[in-house]
């Protein structure tokens, strides 16, 4: 099993351009995740989504949008990059309370 | 809401030295515990879970965590530290409700360096 895989490793986008960042993962998972962390301030829920065709917000869900249309994807969308949203991001899923992470993708607005 | 507390943004120690990294929850509802770790430039790793029982529960890597809910903790401890533990560590908190839908709540994390 590969686990939870993300895609892109890394990006750089300008102010305003729009991108989608792609989680899979092949465990069969119902819960699914995205955060985000920063410097000096843990992992914050962006949104997270309960099942195929389900999203809800999180903590820090302004700037993006979610998608769910197969149990194995969840989809994370920058509709206009700001500087602010330069992070790097996780996607996880759940089975059981226990949550597995995936590589990561660091993303860069300038 | 709930919310995590790792007091200690970075702490060093000698190899071979003992390690323990102090970690506060608060929730009013029974809590479930983690423990990660991420070296650089990497994910995260799972420690060690807390979800009821005994209240002293092993990891791996040689290491445990004590939760104490009388004092809100979940403290991470190691007896002798390696060179390849420097890390950051990453005490998090989730919900036992439902479906146990919501996401974990983070701590800051605490970075670890290792003194040779």
């Amino acid at each position: 099993n590969a686990g939870v895989t993300q895609t892109p490793k890394f990006r750089v986008l300008k102010t305003g351009q729009s991108m989608t960042l792609l989680c899979a993962q092949d465990m069969n998972h119902e819960y699914m995740y995205w955060y985000r962390q920063d410097p000096g301030m843990g992992l914050r829920l962006i949104h997270y989504s309960v099942g195929e065709g389900t999203t809800a917000k999180g903590e820090v869900p302004d700037g993006y949008n979610v998608s769910r249309l197969k149990k194995q994807n969840f989809l994370l969308g920058l509709e206009s990059a700001a500087p602010s949203q330069t992070s790097v991001y996780f996607c996880a899923s759940k089975q059981h309370y226990e949550q597995y992470f995936g590589p990561g993708t660091r993303l860069t607005v300038t | 809401a709930q919310s995590v507390t790792q007091p200690d943004i970075h702490i060093t120690v000698s190899e071979g030295a003992s390690l323990e990294l102090r970690c506060n929850y608060s929730y009013g509802a029974t809590p479930y515990l983690f423990w990660y770790v991420q070296s650089p430039g990497q994910g995260l790793q799972l420690l060690l879970k807390y979800f009821s029982g005994d209240t002293l529960v092993q990891g791996i890597k040689g290491f445990e965590a004590e939760f104490k809910r009388s004092q809100s903790s979940f403290n991470l401890r190691k007896p002798s530290v390696h060179w390849s533990d420097a890390a950051e560590y990453f005490c998090a908190v989730g919900v036992l409700t439902g479906g146990g839908a919501d996401g974990l709540t983070f701590g800051k994390g605490t970075h670890l360096i290792i003194q040779p």
